[in-house]
């Protein structure tokens, strides 16, 4: 019930299209839902986060959509660009504000080829 | 925005020696860090909440005589690989959250841990 489920593991998108990466989540309790971008060597790091009291939300070219009836939620990349190749985390936990520990789903490796 | 610092960024140690890596919130107090530890092409696998002040929660399968955590104050928390082997060779990464409300997690850029 703890597990994030995360798919594709890997996703190769041309240059411009749309990058979508899918998670799954039980616990209905999970209240905060970030999404962390990950290079190779380098600390993940956070690209943007959704509360379950929205169903999208919006960074620039990066999207999250949330959908709390069927405790799923995706990170939509438009116009991919080769710089967005990374590996890509979603995550949830309870309560952002405590010191409660978030769960990472197993990643996945995004090429967008030039 | 706010940065945590690990270090060293790679280190290469014999087997036997131990290893101290250290992880600093720079511009935020952190109550509590992560340390995680990530094989090539997988996720991060939590090895041990850290909070400042008192012991260190170590998840399960984690041998906290092993990987032992001292977390002396609010920017500083560091991870000693006792008596290493080569395969605790690793990437270890370390996060931290600023102790202010609704603040997200802000990870390290990881250490990469060579036993030979």
């Amino acid at each position: 019930q703890q597990q994030v489920k995360q798919s594709p593991q890997s996703l190769i998108v041309q240059k411009g299209g749309i990058s979508i990466i899918n998670c799954a989540y039980e616990n209905t309790a999970f209240d905060y839902f970030p999404w962390y971008q990950q290079f190779p060597g380098k600390g993940p790091a956070l690209l943007i986060a959704i509360r379950p009291d929205v169903s999208e939300k919006k960074e620039g070219r990066f999207t999250i959509s949330f959908n709390k009836s069927a405790k799923q939620f995706s990170l939509h990349i438009m116009d991919s660009q080769p710089g967005d190749s990374a590996t890509y985390f979603c995550a949830a936990s309870i309560a952002m504000n405590r010191d409660d520990k978030i769960i990472f789903g197993k990643g996945t490796r995004l090429h967008i080829l030039p | 925005g706010a940065v945590v610092s690990q270090h060293p960024s790679w280190v290469i140690c014999k087997s036997g020696t131990s290893v101290k890596i250290e992880c600093r919130s720079l511009d935020f107090q952190a109550t509590t860090m992560f340390w995680y530890r990530q094989f090539p092409k997988q996720s991060l696998m939590l090895m041990a909440t850290s909070n400042e002040g008192s012991k260190a929660t170590y998840e399960q399968g984690v041998e906290k005589d092993k990987f032992l955590i001292n977390h002396a104050s609010l920017t500083l928390s560091t991870l000693t690989v006792t008596s290493a082997h080569p395969e605790d060779s690793s990437f270890y990464i370390c996060s931290a959250r600023d102790r202010s409300y609704n603040s997200p997690l802000h990870f390290g850029n990881g250490t990469r841990l060579t036993v030979t």
